[in-house]
């Protein structure tokens, strides 16, 4: 087990560019988190997936954001017509199938770094 | 919305000294969790508490739940080197066990030698 890889891990694009984002999880983990993390902040939660199913997304997340998760292994994340407020850490993370009672503990990624010039 | 506030931001200590962080919510939480995050790192599991009041040990760290599930706080004793780095709590809404976690902003922790 490698634990959850994202690709890439530095991404430089200009403003108005559309960049995309992949994320691994863990072997069987169900569950797959996406995460934006700027200096000094926690992570902030974007979306979260349950096998192939979109259950939750951010409020704050604009129209610009699209996530995906056909096949309910992998993932992609989305950034159209990137703007400079978009450059921060894109973190990934994952969780295995819990039975009733557990609560889930998520694994993350190294993140993608991404700056909008 | 609800949030998750972390104090202090920062602390220094000497090697050997006590460090503890504070971690409140707006609204009562189901569990929280804290993570370390290292410099250039990303955020690692440490421990998860469920329960009112509940108290979990993991060597030289002390992890607390408040009565009111609105609160928790880490306290490591006779911090070491290695201590080094960005402790955060995270917490869940109501009485789910999974979904969305809300992260505190993070108290980052150097240890002078």
């Amino acid at each position: 087990d490698t634990g959850v890889s994202q690709n890439p891990r530095h991404k430089i694009t200009k403003r108005g560019q559309n960049v995309t984002f992949r994320c691994d999880p863990i072997s069987e983990h169900n569950r797959l988190y996406w995460y934006r993390q700027t200096l000094g902040q926690g992570p902030e939660f974007l979306t979260y997936f349950q096998n192939e199913a979109q259950l939750e997304k951010s409020r704050l997340l604009s129209d610009r954001f699209s996530a995906e998760r056909p096949k309910g292994s992998f993932s992609t994340l989305e950034i159209q017509r990137t703007e400079q407020g978009d450059s921060a850490m894109y973190l990934c993370a994952s969780s295995p199938r819990l039975s009733t009672l557990e609560v889930d503990t998520q694994y993350f990624g190294p993140g993608t770094r991404l700056t909008v010039l | 919305g609800q949030q998750v506030m972390q104090i202090p931001q920062y602390q220094h200590v000497q090697e050997g000294e006590d460090f503890t962080t504070y971690c409140n919510s707006s609204t009562t939480l189901s569990n929280i969790q804290w993570y370390k995050q290292r410099p250039g790192g990303h955020p690692v599991f440490l421990i998860q508490l469920v329960k009112s009041g509940e108290v979990k040990k993991q060597k030289r760290l002390t992890f607390q739940f408040g009565e009111a599930k609105k609160n928790s706080s880490l306290h490591i004793t006779a911090t070491q080197t290695t201590d080094v780095g960005t402790y955060f709590c995270a917490g869940r809404r109501g009485s789910s066990n999974t979904g969305k976690l809300i992260f505190g902003q993070g108290t980052t922790l150097q240890v002078k030698p």
